[in-house]
């Protein structure tokens, strides 16, 4: 079954650097995933599409400061210079054969 | 630039049919090898793929929604819609449309509230 984990929460401070983790399930290492931001009260917004070489594609104007890369089953999303509107909940997303999953989630907050 | 526009009912009673129309500016519905899909979101929880449309009327849904789920398109009108029949509070969440190419998501629509309630 096609299942992406996150850690509901993750902490850093203003300026520093994070990578959030999202994890594929046994047997789909291979797949690509998407990261997408979610800023309070408001809807998603695709940040970038992450191949399982480290690949990736950002939206338009998505700053520097995020990229991705991958190791195995996992894809991380590394956002750099925090600042405060980066708190938000970060989801990542894969897709198989007719279906589309959603990791749960992983709540950002900026000290 | 290409814009969603989720609308349609903000109550709903029990039992009864939901349903929502997204409205797609700045490209057509039928051009290119794009899905467009109904996602939704429960207060303070995650998302939950609902599903899609390709604009030949191909479908897929989330099993778990299928018996209730029907998502058609109207490309005289550059819209798609939701229906989902038979629900309950359970049903209560922010609906959101979105634009799918080769897998992922490139654009979300702001999403609409719809509650559940007698």
């Amino acid at each position: 079954q096609l299942v992406l984990t996150q850690s509901p929460s993750a902490s850093a401070s203003l300026g520093a650097s994070v990578k959030l983790t999202c994890t594929l399930s046994s047997g789909h290492s291979s797949f690509a995933i998407a990261w997408h931001q979610q800023q309070p009260e408001k809807g998603p917004r695709y940040l970038m599409k992450l191949n399982s070489d480290g690949a990736h594609s950002k939206g338009d104007g998505i700053p520097d400061r995020f990229s991705g890369s991958s190791s195995g089953a996992e894809r991380y999303l590394t956002i750099s210079s925090l600042q405060s509107e980066d708190e938000a909940d970060y989801y990542c997303q894969t897709w198989g054969t007719g279906i589309q999953v959603f990791g749960g989630g992983t709540k950002l907050t900026v000290l | 630039q290409v814009q969603l526009q989720e609308s349609g009912p903000g109550l709903v009673k029990p039992s009864q049919t939901l349903s929502l129309t997204c409205t797609v500016s700045g490209g057509s519905i039928s051009s290119g090898s794009y899905y467009w899909n109904w996602i939704r979101q429960p207060a303070g929880k995650g998302l939950e793929w609902i599903g899609r449309i390709y604009s030949s009327g191909s479908t897929n849904y989330n099993p778990s929604l299928k018996s209730r789920v029907t998502i058609s398109v109207d490309t005289s009108k550059n819209q798609f819609s939701l229906n989902l029949s038979s629900v309950s509070a359970a049903d209560t969440a922010v609906y959101y449309c979105a634009r799918e190419v080769g897998g992922w998501y490139n654009y979300w629509g702001q999403g609409t509230l719809v509650t559940v309630s007698s």
